[in-house]
């Protein structure tokens, strides 16, 4: 059984520049979480796709932006991109049955090395 | 907003010995769930250790334990018989009961076991 997957897992992009990451959830798993995870640091909540649809976000600028897959898969996408966007990104996926409750485990990705120059 | 504070930036160990990694957090909130998370070299965030705050009882998962003192907002880690495998980061979590899995991690401890 294949757990998250994350692809690239590393990737160079120069200022201003877009970007798209891609996740593919667990097998079995119906929402998808991602996180940003700067060098040194834990990694901060960025946003949360369920049913193909934007369920939560943390405190990230609209650069940031997202979508879910029929089949469950995600995409994250960054705009203009700066100098401090250069992170790792994390996917997490859960099974959540369209409940919002922390009842169940997320299982993480090996995440995607931005680094922007 | 709530918060999670990890006191301890690196900590080290001997082979077979017992560590303990603290966390504090900070919340208004009386529903939630507590975790322990292993960041190895290979990045992957793994799940360690789990707590329910509506139980009283600390969660143990083989060598590793916790110390949940909800009054005090502390949930500590314990691990037993340390391995060398064992050294990578370690994050400590916070999450709202209805939150999704919406994390929020501490800034992280790492952890060095010596042969």
């Amino acid at each position: 059984d294949a757990g998250v997957t994350q692809s690239p897992t590393h990737l160079i992009k120069t200022r201003g520049q877009q970007v798209t990451l891609r996740c593919s959830p667990k097998s079995g798993h119906d929402t998808v979480s991602w996180y940003q995870q700067a060098l040194g640091q834990g990694p901060q909540f960025i946003f949360q796709y369920y049913e193909e649809e934007e369920r939560q976000r943390g405190n990230f600028p609209d650069r940031f932006s997202g979508h879910q897959f029929p089949n469950y898969s995600s995409e994250l996408n960054v705009n203009a991109l700066l100098l401090g966007d250069s992170a790792l990104y994390l996917c997490a996926s859960s099974f959540d049955r369209g409940t919002i409750v922390g009842n169940t485990e997320a299982f993480f990705g090996q995440g995607t090395r931005l680094t922007v120059v | 907003a709530q918060t999670v504070t990890q006191s301890q930036p690196e900590m080290s160990v001997q082979e077979a010995e017992t560590v303990t990694l603290s966390c504090t957090y900070d919340t208004s909130e009386n529903n939630y769930y507590l975790f322990w998370y292993k960041q190895p070299p290979s990045r992957q965030m793994i799940l360690v250790i789990r707590q329910e705050a509506y139980k009283q009882q600390n969660a143990t998962e083989n060598r590793f334990s916790v110390n949940f003192q909800k009054a005090a907002k502390s949930f500590s880690l314990k691990i037993s018989d340390s391995q060398l495998g064992d050294t990578a980061m370690y994050f400590c979590a916070f999450m709202f009961n209805n939150a999704g899995n919406m994390l929020t991690f501490g800034g992280g401890t790492r952890l060095m076991v010596k042969p």
